[in-house]
């Protein structure tokens, strides 16, 4: 019963790199979320998908980019890494449903630097 | 801009006492009200929720007090224990949860014994 798997766990890279991060449910549910978490700042919503095939900018979109691949698996891409994008990065998903008040299940992060 | 203010950001309580975190918020539109506990190397999972048509919501130790004229809830652990030792968000979303969640900034939480 894995939940909500995230990979890598740690990642170091320098100014200018890319990277994807990769997320995984196995819940079947249909919203997934990608948060980043920094001392002071609470989690600030990256970007979210309220379904397979659909999008959303959240509250600090710039410099990443995402692909809902599947029903199961949602993926965050640095395209030029830069210091700022150093973080906790959480992944989440819910069984979005009206009226249902379903819980946000998150991953156990990954935890980058940016050199 | 900070919809949902938390306090504080750092709280101490003796092992048994009652540990009390506070938020407010502002967007009136919200109407669903959850705490997220987060230990160190995990990511957070849900303690507790409220919604605004009820005032106060007991699981076990765990209470959420809901003001809505004063667009505030808090966050009441009885008899706390080392275990609670955590981060604690609040948070809220509006269209009955199913909308985006807007997070506190956090309360890190230690019980000492």
């Amino acid at each position: 019963n894995a939940g909500v798997t995230q990979t890598p766990k740690f990642q170091v890279l320098k100014t200018g790199q890319s990277m994807t991060l990769q997320c995984a449910q196995d819940m079947n549910h249909n919203s997934m979320y990608w948060y980043r978490q920094d001392p002071g700042m609470g989690l600030r919503l990256i970007y979210y998908s309220a379904s397979e095939g659909t999008t959303d900018k959240g509250e600090v979109p710039n410099g990443y980019n995402v692909s809902r691949l599947n029903k199961r698996e949602f993926s965050l891409r640095l395209e030029s890494a830069a210091p700022s994008q150093t973080s906790v990065y959480f992944c989440a998903s819910s069984e979005a449903g009206y009226g249902s008040n379903q819980p946000q299940h998150f991953g156990d992060g990954t935890r980058l630097s940016i050199l | 801009q900070q919809q949902v203010k938390q306090s504080p950001q750092s709280l101490i309580v003796q092992k048994g006492g009652i540990s009390i975190i506070n938020c407010a918020y502002e967007n009136t539109a919200f109407d669903y009200f959850p705490w997220y506990q987060q230990f160190p190397g995990k990511g957070p999972a849900l303690l507790i929720a409220i919604r605004p048509d009820v005032s106060e919501k007991k699981e076990g130790r765990f209470t959420i007090s809901f003001n809505k004229s004063a667009k505030q809830f808090s966050l009441h652990i009885m008899d706390s224990q080392p275990g609670d030792s955590a981060t604690y968000f609040c948070a809220a979303s509006g269209d009955f949860g199913n909308e985006k969640l807007t997070f506190g900034t956090g309360t890190r939480l230690t019980i000492i014994p």
